[in-house]
């Protein structure tokens, strides 16, 4: 079964890091292109983070660069998300998600809170 | 980061069509076209449509996309009360070299 799995959310400080994982499993993604999207409580979708299937290129929407560092490990079929500088506005449940022509499967999220 | 322009709410009668819209620019649905997702709270988002019009294995011909210029569509037939909740536009975009969403569209099924 292809499925995506996140880890790595909860409770955190102003100001503190954070880091999120995403393990495949029934496909291996080294031939995909991956990415994190998030939704805020009450809001819509929004793309945060990309990386090409060799890790080669990053793309960060601006209100993370500097701060989001998007990586993957191709060989434990997995994506990370390391999160520093983390601000109320982060909070949001991230989502991993596998591009394939458009964002094709989805895990069922992490919900990440950045409150004092 | 500027996003594609989607309506906030749109409402049709069961087993009636309905048209959502997503305007964009030359830089994203003008020159990539759009995808579509519908999104249930509590679910991860379905995708629904790529590239315009191909639809993944498993989805309903009851949506079909389209696009004119820098706005894209997504036509869904035959309304059921399953159709009712937030769909979304997304597409690539060159000038931002980053994906940008619509503020979604919450579709009601009277």
């Amino acid at each position: 079964q292809v499925q995506l799995v996140e880890s790595g959310g909860g409770v955190v400080q102003p100001g503190r890091s954070l880091g999120l994982s995403c393990g495949a499993s029934g496909f291996m993604i080294r031939t995909y292109a991956m990415h994190w999207v998030r939704q805020a409580p009450g809001k819509g979708l929004e793309w945060v983070a990309g990386i090409t299937y060799d890790g080669s290129n990053k793309y960060y929407v601006d209100s993370v660069k500097g701060r989001f560092t998007i990586s993957r490990d191709n060989s434990k079929n997995t994506l990370n998300l390391q999160m520093n500088s983390l601000r109320v506005e982060d909070t949001a449940v991230y989502y991993c998600v596998r591009e394939n022509a458009g964002f094709d499967i989805w895990g069922h999220g992490t919900m990440v809170t950045v409150s004092a | 980061q500027a996003g594609l322009t989607q309506p906030p709410s749109v409402s049709k009668g069961l087993r009636q069509t309905a048209t959502l819209t997503c305007t964009g620019n030359s830089n994203n649905v003008g020159n990539q076209g759009a995808t579509w997702l519908q999104h249930h709270q509590g679910h991860p988002p379905k995708l629904l449509s790529y590239r315009n019009n191909n639809r993944p294995s498993g989805i309903s011909e009851r949506f079909s996309a389209s696009r004119s210029g820098n706005t894209a569509s997504l036509t869904i037939t035959g309304l059921q009360p399953e159709d009712e909740t937030d769909y979304y536009c997304s597409a690539w975009d060159s000038s931002l070299s980053g994906w940008v969403f619509g503020g979604g569209t919450k579709l009601t099924v009277l």
